[in-house]
């Protein structure tokens, strides 16, 4: 089974509107942390946001937000006021605190995010 | 304040030549990690390594790949007699220790093999 999962291969959205990324994930450990990163044309991997299983309250950087839904296993990412220099690749990644993955970040497929003017 | 450094960038090889990687990590930072990526793919684990020390090398191909960190000088990630199918973006990533706060890996930009 997929550890990671983004259903969206593609989205758009209008410039200035908001826009959610889906994000769902499988562990059966109870520690864990999930991360969005974001990849642009150049390529570079770029750290949004972070939000760990025992963290009480979803995280918030900026304009991004995670809506963590840990009985649904989701870790949405929010982007508010999108701009265009938002469009590119997000990607979902999870990392589980025990066994042979403790230092290994797993990652979805990602989404390729449009914004358009 | 450099973040992780890799390089070549971008490296042509033709089929049976090889390929070397490298990454300087992080500033502070021992503990390095390798990613491949695909076209049209997310990044797959491939090794991670200390000082001087493969600690899991679970996702790297049985044959042809190999990765160092010595003691001195930048982590190499080596693929010999590249195939056309090694094409793609290799990742390094650091971190200071095996987990922080965030468990956050702090990646490079990537290199990119393209084999003719």
């Amino acid at each position: 089974a997929q550890k990671i999962t983004q259903t969206q291969p593609g989205m758009f959205v209008q410039e200035k509107e908001a826009v959610t990324l889906d994000c769902t994930y499988d562990t059966s450990d109870p520690s864990y942390g999930l991360f969005w990163y974001k990849q642009p044309s150049s390529g570079e991997m770029i750290f949004l946001i972070y939000q760990g299983s025992y963290d009480q309250q979803n995280a918030t950087e900026g304009r991004y937000s995670l809506n963590f839904q840990k009985a649904r296993k989701s870790a949405n990412l929010v982007i508010s006021a999108s701009q265009l220099g938002d469009s590119a690749m997000y990607f979902c990644a999870m990392r589980e605190a025990s066994g042979a993955g403790s230092y290994q970040l797993t990652f979805g497929k990602g989404t390729k995010l449009s914004v358009i003017p | 304040n450099a973040g992780v450094m890799q390089n070549p960038r971008h490296l042509v090889r033709r089929r049976g030549q090889e390929a070397r990687l490298r990454c300087s990590p992080m500033k502070g930072h021992s503990h390095v990690y390798w990613y491949r990526q695909l076209p049209e793919e997310g990044l797959k684990f491939m090794v991670y390594l200390q000082k001087e020390n493969i600690i899991d090398e679970s996702g790297m191909p049985k044959e042809r790949f190999s990765a160092e960190f010595p003691k001195e000088g930048p982590s190499i990630l080596r693929i010999q007699q590249v195939v056309r199918g090694d094409s793609a973006a290799y990742f390094c990533a650091s971190s200071p220790g095996a987990s922080t706060n965030t468990g956050e890996l702090f990646f490079g930009e990537g290199s990119r093999l393209t084999v003719l």
